[in-house]
């Protein structure tokens, strides 16, 4: 499959470790963000969401925290497995439609 | 699987030529949305259309067009194509006209201009 982004940042953790990718978001009147996951060759697929009158949201696995204070989201995985290797994007709705950041990508080492 | 089906998968082209790209979204879900991904640009919108009118347009070159079709599948049309049009062009659907739903991508096609 296509790589996406080759100069993206990336985070590499020990399988079984805890994951934690964070993301800076721009625009003060959003209020719905989202976190999506990107396998080679594939498009992106959604992982959990949040709103804004919410400052945590867990999930499977993941848990999603916003900060609005500081315009900080982050996406915490826990016991990371080699199938959570992807690229990783936060989306906020600022705006009209959609601004995705620039993705970090995550390797998980054995 | 998302429910959101894109063909073609690839496409390879020349310079100056015209090529259609095809969505057709989950079932049910009314709105459509085009974006585009390269290396070093990330996922840029390029517009969105809800039960067949334009509700939004992002950074949508004029070479560009889209529509979608009474039956929601949509096409995006790209025409004098460049170099620079190389790219991953992925569509999305919502079942909401807001941006306060989820996207639900298809697996995109990668088109090669040469």
């Amino acid at each position: 499959g296509e790589s996406v982004g080759l100069h993206l940042p990336t985070l590499s953790v020990q399988e079984g470790d805890n994951s934690i990718i964070n993301c800076a978001y721009s625009n003060s009147a959003s209020d719905y963000f989202i976190w999506y996951k990107q396998e080679s060759g594939k498009g992106p697929q959604f992982i959990i969401d949040i709103r804004s009158n919410m400052d945590k949201r867990q999930g499977q696995r993941v848990t999603v925290l916003l900060n609005k204070t500081v315009k900080h989201l982050s996406l915490q995985i826990a016991a990371t497995q080699p199938g959570d290797s992807a690229v990783y994007f936060c989306a906020e709705n600022g705006g009209q439609n959609f601004v995705f950041g620039p993705g970090t990508r995550l390797s998980v080492l054995p | 699987d998302s429910g959101v089906t894109q063909t073609p998968k690839h496409l390879i082209t020349a310079t100056g030529q015209r090529v259609t790209l095809r969505c057709s979204p989950r079932s049910g879900d009314l709105s459509v949305y085009w974006y585009q991904q390269s290396l070093d640009q990330g996922l840029q919108f390029l517009i969105q259309y809800y039960n067949g009118e334009e509700r939004a347009k992002g950074n949508i070159l004029e070479r560009f067009s889209a529509q979608q079709f009474p039956d929601l599948h949509s096409e995006l049309n790209l025409s004098s194509l460049e170099l620079g049009d190389s790219a991953l062009y992925f569509c999305a659907s919502s079942g909401y006209r807001g941006s306060d739903s989820p996207l639900h991508f298809g697996n995109g096609t990668r088109l090669t201009v040469t």
